[in-house]
């Protein structure tokens, strides 16, 4: 079955410190892999797409077909960052079927 | 425009009431999806539309669960006969395009979401 899995609900960090959010997937196609970002009081937005590689606010994800996983990485967290995380897979082609993880709380203070 | 609106921000129903949820895409946009997120949980796909046409209601929960864009623009989620379970943020979601995934620099737009509380 097609399943994303954000193992973590909570991540607290220091400002300055790595962040890494999990996120493993089990689908048989080829994967479309997507992290959202929910700011306080926001919309949900997209942060980044894996078929993009790039960087966005500084945050980087690698596609790893092997492991199944789509982890989402910064070297030095912000307090700005501190958001509901949603890893994110398209069960098709156009992107007409998106099924969401759990969401992990990413918390950065000073 | 503002994005994709949707109304009421807030709803509180009774059990067995009957509600109805609106969703303003962004104008000119194709594709328009409804999410329900419940409390913890990351939003699951209801059903989609492109234009009037509902293309995909695979995700409606039940046959109480009732979708329509009658113009191809606004878009109303009505669900009939409210239960608790039915509590949770009902998100909109719309593109431009018809497949948004192929096209290159586009994405989804959420509007804010319509919290349903059914009690």
């Amino acid at each position: 079955a097609q399943r994303v899995t954000q193992p973590e609900k909570l991540l607290s960090v220091f400002k300055g410190a790595p962040v890494e959010l999990k996120c493993n997937y089990s689908y048989s196609g080829s994967p479309e892999l997507f992290w959202y970002v929910q700011y306080s009081r926001q919309r949900l937005q997209l942060l980044l797409r894996h078929i993009s590689r790039e960087s966005i606010k500084g945050f980087t994800a690698d596609l790893n077909k092997g492991e199944t996983s789509f982890h989402l990485k910064k070297p030095f967290a912000q307090e700005e960052d501190s958001a509901m995380y949603y890893c994110a897979l398209s069960l098709n082609q156009a992107g007409t079927a998106l099924i969401f993880g759990k969401g992990t709380t990413l918390s950065v203070s000073s | 425009g503002a994005g994709v609106s949707q109304s009421p921000r807030y709803k509180v129903a009774k059990r067995g009431q009957d509600v109805a949820l609106r969703c303003d895409p962004i104008s000119g946009h194709v594709s328009l999806f409804w999410y329900q997120q419940a409390l913890g949980q990351g939003p699951e796909f209801l059903t989609y539309f492109q234009n009037e046409a509902q293309l995909d209601k695979s995700g409606l929960p039940s046959d109480r669960f009732f979708a329509e864009r009658p113009e191809g623009s606004v878009s109303t989620l009505k669900i009939q006969r409210t239960q608790q379970e039915d509590s949770a943020v009902y998100l909109c979601a719309s593109s431009l395009v018809r497949s948004w995934l192929r096209a290159k620099d586009e994405k989804l737009f959420f509007g804010s979401g319509t919290q349903l509380s059914v009690l």
